[in-house]
């Protein structure tokens, strides 16, 4: 089974710039959650989708925003990008039926630079 | 609120020794704990969980954790560290009374192991 898959790998960006990044979950998942990580913050929750709907979300400004589609894909934006944007963006997917109990599933990451 | 502390930077074993990573938590519920992998320029690889049970839980590459509700603590261990074990080791929790409780990171521990 394939795993999680996330496109572009790396990304270089300029501030200001708004950047769109896709998550494709392990088949039969229902749920993706998004995390950013960084050396300073380490890993800190972004969002949680399931089933088209966003169950959680973490404390990040608004312009962070995600999506998810029918076939469970997700994506996620960040608008007028700044300096302290630039991380590594790990999406993560879960069956969701088992709730709490769910373990998430990484994807390889894609790595955001801004400029 | 939960949380999860990672004493330890950084940990330091010779191939062959036993090797412990530590881990503390804290959740206002039953605690649903994770630990992940990470190597260099990959996502997060899934190790072991505990829901609820036997307090010696055993995962994958020979790892194991034990559970300690009294100490709050959930350290992983391995009896023989290999050199490929060295990486950067995640302990998670998860609020299991609390709806759709999101997942919370430590801020990991590097295991380095020599030759």
């Amino acid at each position: 089974k394939a795993g999680v898959t996330q496109t572009p790998r790396y990304l270089i960006k300029t501030r200001g710039q708004q950047v769109t990044l896709s998550c494709s979950p392990i088949s039969g998942h229902r749920s993706v959650s998004w995390y950013q990580q960084t050396p300073g913050q380490g890993l800190q929750f972004l969002f949680e989708y399931f089933s088209e709907t966003q169950r959680n979300k973490g404390n990040f400004p608004g312009r962070f925003s995600g999506r998810q589609f029918s076939n469970s894909r997700s994506e996620m934006n960040v608008s007028t990008l700044e300096l302290g944007d630039s991380a590594l963006y790990l999406c993560a997917s879960s069956w969701g039926g088992a709730g709490r109990t769910d373990t998430q599933y990484f994807g390889p990451g894609t790595r955001l630079t801004v400029l | 609120a939960q949380s999860v502390a990672q004493p330890e930077d950084q940990v330091n074993v010779a191939e062959g020794n036993p090797l412990t990573v530590k881990c503390t938590y804290s959740v206002s519920g039953n605690p649903y704990l994770f630990w992940y992998v990470q190597y260099p320029n990959r996502g997060l690889q899934f190790l072991l969980k505990y829901i609820t049970g036997d307090n010696l839980v055993k995962g994958s590459y020979g790892f194991e954790a034990e559970f300690n509700k009294s100490q709050t603590s959930f350290h992983l261990k391995k009896p023989s560290a290999l050199v490929s074990d060295s990486a950067l080791y995640f302990c998670a929790v998860r609020d299991g009374d609390s709806g759709y409780s999101t997942l919370t990171f430590g801020k990991g521990t590097m295991l380095l192991v020599s030759p």
